[in-house]
């Protein structure tokens, strides 16, 4: 069973869109953190949201937290080819272990 | 070091063989997380350190998969018999004891190739 499902799995846009990638579970989490991974590299934190409705600003990246904190979206504005890269969002509850999604698979193409 | 370093980068093993992949963390983190990511996809959990409490084991795939850490620091995860679907790359992750919200520091993983 998959807590955290992303959508798209996978994504391929030209330089200068505009996207939003989706994280969504059924479940209730106290924080959620998203991260960019590179090829044969470890995941790299970009953010975290730990409250309900949270909306935080990355230069171009958006990101926000639902506000029953069940679900959070990545939006990304003009995008450029360094934007490429997989994306991973992770749930935490309590003292629990971190749980990852499947990740969405973000090209940008010149 | 100033990461978390993993070792080695990378290992080819033949089926039936054991192997064991190595995790220092960052320096001063209590919190210990193994991860095992196949081709492109995302992290599947295995094993969980947190100080001197008992690990959270419950990703571990099969009794073949087992992980220790001495002295709160350096953590190995072994691999019994290796088989070919457990061909992929080990992720290690180590944070900050504050709190679920602090980052996850990641190794470059070990690529593993069971042939």
């Amino acid at each position: 069973t998959q807590l955290l499902e992303q959508s798209p799995q996978f994504l391929s846009i030209q330089e200068g869109e505009n996207l939003t990638v989706y994280c969504n579970s059924s479940s209730v989490f106290s924080s959620l953190q998203w991260y960019r991974q590179e090829p044969g590299e470890g995941p790299v934190l970009l953010v975290t949201v730990v409250t309900g409705g949270e909306v935080k600003k990355l230069k171009r990246l958006t990101f926000q937290f639902g506000d029953a904190r069940k679900d959070s979206s990545l939006h990304i504005t003009a995008a450029q080819p360094g934007d490429t890269g997989l994306y991973l969002c992770a749930g935490g509850r309590g003292a629990q272990k971190l749980v990852f999604g499947q990740g969405t698979r973000l090209t940008i193409n010149p | 070091g100033a990461g978390v370093s993993q070792s080695p980068s990378n290992k080819v093993t033949e089926k039936g063989k054991d192997v064991e992949l190595r995790c220092d963390p960052i320096s001063g983190h209590t919190a210990l997380y193994w991860y095992r990511q196949s081709l492109g996809q995302g992290l599947e959990f295995l094993i969980y350190f947190q100080g001197n409490s008992a690990p959270d084991k419950s990703g571990l795939p099969s009794d073949r998969f087992s992980a220790e850490r001495t002295g709160g620091s350096v953590s190995t995860l072994t691999i019994q018999r290796t088989q070919q679907e457990d061909s992929a790359v080990y992720l290690c992750a180590s944070r900050l004891p504050t709190g679920l919200n602090e980052k996850l520091f990641f190794g470059s993983g070990t690529q593993l190739s069971v042939l």
